[in-house]
C-alpha cells in the first residue's frame, strides 16, 4: 500500500519560531511536493522537488524554504514563523514520468499548522 | 496563465445523481484528475481522463472534453459518506509539471 507521511497531524507555533515540516514517502517516487490549502483558496504550490538536492518554487514560495537530502524525504522549512502560515500543509509525491506521460500525485494525512 | 473554474458548493439528496462541472484554460494539456478529499483528511485519487469521453468506475463517471476545455465528475446513488470536497486538476504540459488544482467542490449530501 502506498504510503505518504508527514511528521505531525497538529502543531502549534509561536510568532517567529523556525518550523520544520517533514514528509517521508516509501513508493521510490522521484517527485515531492509542498502545498498549503486554505478556506476558498484551494491548494497552492509552495515548492516541488524532482529529484534529490534540486528544488523548484511553485505559486507561493516566500517565507518557505525546502530540503531534499534522500529521496523518500522532503521538508519544508519556515525560517521565521508568522500568523499569516497559519493553514493545512499537504505534502505528495509521484512517479517521474516519461514524455507524454504523467503520473497521480499521492497525498500525505497533511498537517495542521497553527501560528500563534 | 492557468484557470481552473468549479463551483464552490453543491448539495444533493441521498440515492440522486450529481453532476460536478470543471472547465480549464491552461497553457498545455496532459490530463485532468479528480480527487476526493473528506474534511481533515488528504485527497485520494478517483480519476484520470486523458481522451475525449466518457471514463465509468463504479458509481463514479468521469467526462472530458478537450476541445471546450470542459470535464465533469457524475455520482450516482449518492450515499452519505459522500460528502465531501472534489477537486479538478490539470497536468497543463508532459512531464512533471505539477498539476494545477481547482479550489474545489464541497458537496453535502442530505437525507
Amino acid at each position: 500500500d502506498v504510503k505518504v507521511t508527514q511528521s505531525s497531524r497538529y502543531l502549534v507555533k509561536r510568532t517567529g519560531e523556525k518550523v520544520f515540516l517533514e514528509c517521508v514517502q516509501d513508493m521510490d517516487h522521484e517527485n515531492m511536493f509542498w502545498y498549503r490549502q486554505d478556506p476558498g483558496l484551494g491548494l497552492r504550490l509552495i515548492y516541488f522537488s524532482y529529484d534529490v538536492k534540486m528544488k523548484e518554487k511553485g505559486d507561493i514560495p516566500e517565507g518557505y524554504s525546502v530540503s531534499r537530502e534522500k529521496k523518500e524525504r522532503f521538508s519544508l522549512i519556515l525560517e521565521s514563523a508568522s500568523t499569516n502560515q497559519t493553514s493545512m500543509y499537504l505534502c505528495a509525491s509521484s512517479l517521474h514520468s516519461g514524455p507524454g506521460g504523467v503520473n497521480e500525485q499521492f497525498f500525505g494525512p497533511g498537517t495542521r499548522l497553527t501560528v500563534l | 496563465g492557468q484557470n481552473i473554474d468549479q463551483p464552490t458548493e453543491m448539495t444533493a439528496t441521498e440515492g440522486a445523481i450529481v453532476q460536478i462541472n470543471c472547465t480549464y484554460q491552461t497553457s498545455g494539456f496532459n490530463g485532468l484528475f479528480w480527487y476526493q478529499q473528506h474534511a481533515g483528511e488528504a485527497p485520494t485519487f478517483l480519476s484520470y481522463n486523458v481522451l475525449d469521453g466518457l471514463e465509468e468506475k463504479g458509481r463514479f463517471s468521469s467526462f472530458l472534453s478537450r476541445s471546450k476545455g470542459y470535464s465533469y465528475l457524475l455520482l450516482k446513488e449518492l450515499q452519505m459518506k459522500d460528502s465531501a470536497s472534489y477537486l479538478c486538476a490539470v497536468s497543463p504540459n508532459s512531464g512533471n509539471t505539477p498539476l494545477v488544482f481547482g479550489k474545489g467542490t464541497r458537496l453535502s449530501v442530505i437525507a
